[in-house]
């Protein structure tokens, strides 16, 4: 049973616009969601985070949005830059623990 | 920074062939972990160590075990490889507190 969904397994975005990647969660027990991205033949490296204490969370081009009530979150990167071409992965923490649960990715592609 | 090391980045291996692979990290993390990623499928965790010794299952331990006899090693076992387990595998360690963990640079499997 997946827990942390990513319903778009790519996205192609125009250099400049803005890129939104989508993740659903089906367990009201997370605390914590993350967002990896992933170049080829590389480790996933952290990227943006927010506690679901939070609906909001920026750090420069990107900002990560929580809807609890929807369970949903979201992360906007603008404007998009070709180096943001990569897999991105959603991750979520349940309370108390350290492990996290991964949603299948999504690969964005910024187009020049 | 954090350095999350896999000595083996490629390998080839026969069906039947019993398979180590090798994790190290330099921030005296308490928490390692295995994963494993494959296409349309998202990073699904395999066993995590929250201590030397200490072990537990994740969500797809079947076929693997693992080793932490030292705090910065984690070695992943492949008792008897087969062709199902070709994949990439991903090492990552975090703080007993902390809320984001770390990734290695993977290794390639490829079992034969």
């Amino acid at each position: 049973d997946q827990q942390v969904k990513q319903n778009s397994p790519s996205l192609s975005v125009q250099e400049g616009r803005i890129s939104i990647l989508n993740c659903d969660y089906t367990n009201s027990m997370f605390d914590y969601f993350l967002w990896y991205k992933k170049y080829p033949a590389e480790g996933p490296t952290f990227l943006i985070s927010i506690s679901s204490i939070k609906d909001k969370n920026e750090d420069g081009r990107f900002t990560v949005f929580l809807n609890k009530s929807a369970k949903h979150l979201s992360l906007h990167i603008v404007p998009s830059q070709p180096g943001d071409s990569a897999v991105y992965f959603c991750a979520a923490r349940f309370q108390g623990a350290q492990k996290l649960v991964f949603g299948q990715g999504t690969r964005l592609t910024i187009n020049p | 920074d954090v350095k999350v090391t896999q000595s083996s980045r490629y390998l080839v291996k026969r069906t039947g062939e019993k398979v180590f692979l090798e994790c190290v990290q330099d921030m005296d993390h308490e928490n390692m972990f295995w994963y494993r990623q494959d296409p349309g499928l998202g990073l699904r965790l395999i066993y995590f160590s929250y201590d030397v010794k200490m072990k537990e299952k994740g969500d797809i331990p079947e076929g693997y075990s693992v080793s932490r006899e030292k705090k910065e090693r984690f070695s992943l076992i492949l008792e008897s490889a087969s062709t199902n387990q070709t994949s990439m595998y991903l090492c990552a360690s975090n703080t007993g507190s902390g809320n984001t963990i770390y990734f290695g640079e993977g290794s390639w499997l490829t079992v034969v």
